[in-house]
C-alpha cells in the first residue's frame, strides 16, 4: 500500500521561498498527489493536484506564489514571496482503489 | 459556489452512536466520489471512508471498519456516516470531502466521545 512521507517542520523568512517535500513509497513513483494547506484553527484548503510529470492544477483562488513540481518519487510544493498567512500545516495526499492516504504534514513557520 | 456543510456532531458516551450529514451544493453531487476525513485534536488528517458517486463501492479505514457506515442520497445531495460503538479515540473534527484529489473540503463538525 502506498505511503507518504513529509518532514515534520520547515521554516523560512518572510519574503523568501520554501520548498516542501512529499515522498511516495517504493513502487508508487507514478502516483499523482494533492497538496492541502491548513492554517491555524481552520479547516484544510485544497491547493493543487500534482502529477508525476510535474504538471499541476491549482484550486480556485490559489495565488501564483504556490507551485508544484515532481522528481521521481518526490513531489514538491514551492511557496515564493512568503507571507505571514502562509504559516500553516501542509499535507500531501494520494489515492488508489478507493483508499486515501495522507502524509503526516509539515508545519511551516514563517520567520 | 461549491460548498459542503457538515452537521450532526456532538458529545456522545463511549459505546454510543451518532450520524453525521454533509449537505452539498454548487456542483453535480451525483457525479462525484466522496469521503469522510477526520482530525483528532492536535493530530494530522486521517481518511475514514470513501463512497463512489453512485454508491456502488465503499471503503473504510481499518480503525473504523465494522463500526462506521458511509452512505449517500443523491436525490438530496447529502452524504452520511453512521458511527456506532464509538470510542474515545474517535474524538475528532469530521470533514466531508469531494473527489479523489479532495478538491473541496467541508467546514467540519466536532465529535467528542467521553463519559
Amino acid at each position: 500500500q502506498v505511503a507518504l512521507t513529509q518532514s515534520p517542520s520547515a521554516s523560512a523568512s518572510l519574503g523568501a521561498s520554501v520548498k516542501l517535500t512529499c515522498i511516495l513509497s517504493s513502487g508508487h513513483s507514478n502516483y499523482a498527489i494533492a497538496w492541502h494547506q491548513q492554517q491555524p484553527e481552520k479547516g484544510p484548503r485544497y491547493l493543487m493536484k500534482l502529477n508525476s510529470d510535474g504538471s499541476h492544477n491549482k484550486g480556485d483562488g490559489i495565488p501564483d506564489r504556490f507551485s508544484g513540481s515532481s522528481s521521481g518519487a518526490e513531489r514538491y510544493l514551492t511557496i515564493s514571496s512568503l507571507q505571514s498567512e502562509d504559516e500553516a500545516d501542509y499535507y500531501c495526499q494520494t489515492w488508489g482503489a478507493g483508499i486515501q492516504v495522507f502524509g503526516g504534514g509539515t508545519k511551516l513557520t514563517v520567520l | 459556489q461549491v460548498q459542503l456543510v457538515e452537521s450532526g456532531g456532538g458529545l456522545v458516551q463511549p459505546g454510543g452512536s451518532l450520524r453525521l450529514s454533509c449537505a452539498a451544493s454548487g456542483f453535480t453531487f451525483s457525479s462525484y466520489d466522496m469521503h469522510w476525513v477526520r482530525q483528532a485534536p492536535g493530530k494530522g488528517l486521517e481518511w475514514v471512508a470513501f463512497i463512489r458517486s453512485d454508491g456502488s463501492s465503499k471503503h473504510y479505514a481499518d480503525s473504523v471498519k465494522g463500526r462506521f457506515t458511509i452512505s449517500r442520497d443523491n436525490s438530496k445531495n447529502t452524504l452520511y456516516v453512521q458511527m456506532n460503538s464509538l470510542r474515545a479515540e474517535d474524538t475528532a473534527v469530521y470533514y466531508c470531502a469531494k473527489d479523489l484529489d479532495i478538491d473541496v473540503w467541508g467546514t467540519g463538525t466536532t465529535v467528542t466521545v467521553s463519559s
